[in-house]
C-alpha cells in the first residue's frame, strides 16, 4: 500500500540552526500538508501546498518557515532558524484532487528536537 | 484555533463494552467531518468519515453519528478491543478548505 515517507524520524538540533524536514507524498498525490504536534497537545495545521505553491497557511507559519517540492518527489518544510518552542513531532500528509473531502494520508512524523 | 473542541482528554472502557468519543465544532460552515486514529511514534491513519449530508455512518465496529443542530459528533466503537486503544482525533473541513483537528482523546481499552 502506498504511504507517506518522512525522514529523519528524529532530529536534533542547536537553538539557531536551519533544519530541513524532508517528506516523500504518495506519488499521485496532488495536495501536500505540513502539520505539527507539541507534546502533549493538539495536531495543529502548518501549511498546504498545490500547484508549486502554497494554498493555505496558519499563523504558526511565519517567516521562519518555508516549503518546497524540489523535484516531482519530495516535499520539504525548512525552518530558518529554530527556536526551542519549535521541538515537536511533524506531519506530512498528502491527498490526492477531488476536493477536501479526500482523505489525507499521514507520513509517521519527524521528531524535532531544539536545544 | 478552537473550531473543533475534544473536552475529553481521556477515556477509559472495558474490552467487549462500547466506547463513545466525542467532538464538538463551532463553524458551521464545516461540512465533512473525519476521525483519525494515532498510535505513539505512528502518524494519524484515517478510521471513518461522515458528509454534513448525512447523520450516521457506520464501517463495522465503528459508527459516526453527526447532530448539526448541536454542531456535535460521535464515534462508537463496539465491541471495544484492546488493539483499540490509541489517541483518537476528530478533524473538520468547510468546502475546499482543509481539515482541522481537535485536541484528541486518548482511548484506553482494558483487557
Amino acid at each position: 500500500e502506498p504511504e507517506v515517507t518522512q525522514t529523519p524520524s528524529h532530529q536534533v538540533t542547536q537553538m539557531g540552526q536551519e533544519v530541513i524536514l524532508r517528506c516523500v507524498p504518495i506519488s499521485n498525490h496532488l495536495y501536500f500538508y505540513w502539520y505539527r504536534q507539541i507534546l502533549g497537545q493538539k495536531v495543529e495545521f502548518l501549511v498546504s501546498f498545490y500547484n508549486n505553491e502554497i494554498s493555505e497557511k496558519s499563523e504558526i507559519f511565519d517567516d521562519q518557515f518555508s516549503v518546497e517540492r524540489p523535484d516531482g518527489s519530495n516535499f520539504t518544510l525548512k525552518i530558518r532558524s529554530t527556536k526551542l518552542e519549535d521541538s515537536a513531532m511533524y506531519f506530512c500528509a498528502s491527498r490526492g484532487g477531488g476536493g477536501a473531502k479526500n482523505i489525507q494520508y499521514f507520513g509517521a512524523g519527524t521528531r524535532l528536537s531544539v536545544l | 484555533d478552537q473550531q473543533v473542541k475534544q473536552n475529553s482528554p481521556s477515556l477509559s472502557v472495558q474490552e467487549g463494552r462500547i466506547s463513545i468519543l466525542n467532538c464538538d465544532y463551532t463553524n458551521s460552515m464545516f461540512d465533512y467531518f473525519l476521525w483519525y486514529k494515532k498510535y505513539p511514534a505512528e502518524g494519524p491513519t484515517f478510521l471513518i468519515s461522515i458528509s454534513s449530508i448525512k447523520d450516521k455512518n457506520e464501517d463495522g465496529r465503528f459508527t459516526v453519528f453527526l447532530n448539526k443542530s448541536a454542531k456535535h459528533l460521535s464515534l462508537h466503537i463496539v465491541p471495544s478491543q484492546p488493539g483499540d486503544s490509541a489517541v483518537y482525533f476528530c478533524a473538520a473541513s468547510a468546502g475546499n478548505n482543509d481539515m482541522r483537528f481537535g485536541a484528541g482523546t486518548r482511548l484506553t481499552v482494558k483487557p
